[in-house]
């Protein structure tokens, strides 16, 4: 079983629709919970950073943590064709040397 | 957020010759610094994690004479892909965190194509 589980999908959606991103993961060691978003041939860009249970909102994002089930969500609302891009998952640790542990990334296309 | 810059952004070279990539942090000081490759519709991999001031730790598989790891200060990291074949051509990006309790912030990318 792989430490991070995220189904790369493809999701299509048409504009406006709220999208569900979600990862499930295995090691209770983890306490802090990012979602990148990465367009073609860029580097991954920091989205949501959470470190607790809960709900965390930055505009048309939320951030969902439920450590009691290990599962992590990413909401979208009112998605837009700018938001067509693959969105990462990702866990840590917090010790010194360690390194964000990755889903495999669900690559979104959201249609005009 | 926090700025990390590549460059290049994209380089292309003959089989057997070197390669050197540089990943800054620009408005922070990054104690640790990472290198992944990233191959198209794939996730990304880490090679290795570089402390600075100390010798780079690489992951199972990645070889270290072939990818030489340098974090020789507080913003800088480079990556020389030494005699580098066909076979390395990657997508390679850097990033870089503050602290531990700090989140990892990415650098674009380089592109790295082996003729």
């Amino acid at each position: 079983q792989k430490e991070v589980e995220q189904d790369p999908g493809p999701l299509s959606v048409p504009e406006g629709a709220i999208v569900s991103l979600n990862c499930t993961y295995s090691n209770s060691a983890f306490q802090y919970f990012m979602w990148y978003r990465q367009y073609s041939r860029k580097g991954p860009e920091l989205l949501m950073y959470t470190y607790s249970s809960g709900n965390k909102e930055d505009g048309r994002f939320t951030a969902q943590v439920d450590k009691s089930s290990k599962y992590i969500s990413l909401f979208i609302r009112d998605s837009q064709p700018s938001d067509s891009a693959t969105y990462l998952c990702a866990m840590i640790v917090p010790q010194a040397g360690t390194a964000l542990i990755f889903g495999k990334g669900t690559t979104l296309s959201v249609s005009s | 957020g926090a700025v990390v810059s590549q460059h290049p952004s994209r380089v292309i070279c003959k089989s057997g010759t070197s390669v050197k990539i540089e990943c800054r942090s620009l408005d922070f000081q990054a104690t640790t610094m990472f290198w992944y490759r990233q191959f198209p519709k794939q996730s990304l991999m880490l090679m290795a994690t570089s402390n600075e001031g100390s010798k780079a730790t690489y992951e199972q598989g990645v070889e270290k004479d072939k990818f030489l790891i340098n974090h020789a200060s507080l913003t800088l990291s480079t990556l020389t892909v030494t005699s580098a074949h066909p076979e390395d051509s990657s997508f390679y990006i850097c990033s870089a965190r503050e602290g531990v309790m700090e989140t990892q912030y990415f650098g674009p990318g380089t592109r790295l194509l082996v003729l």
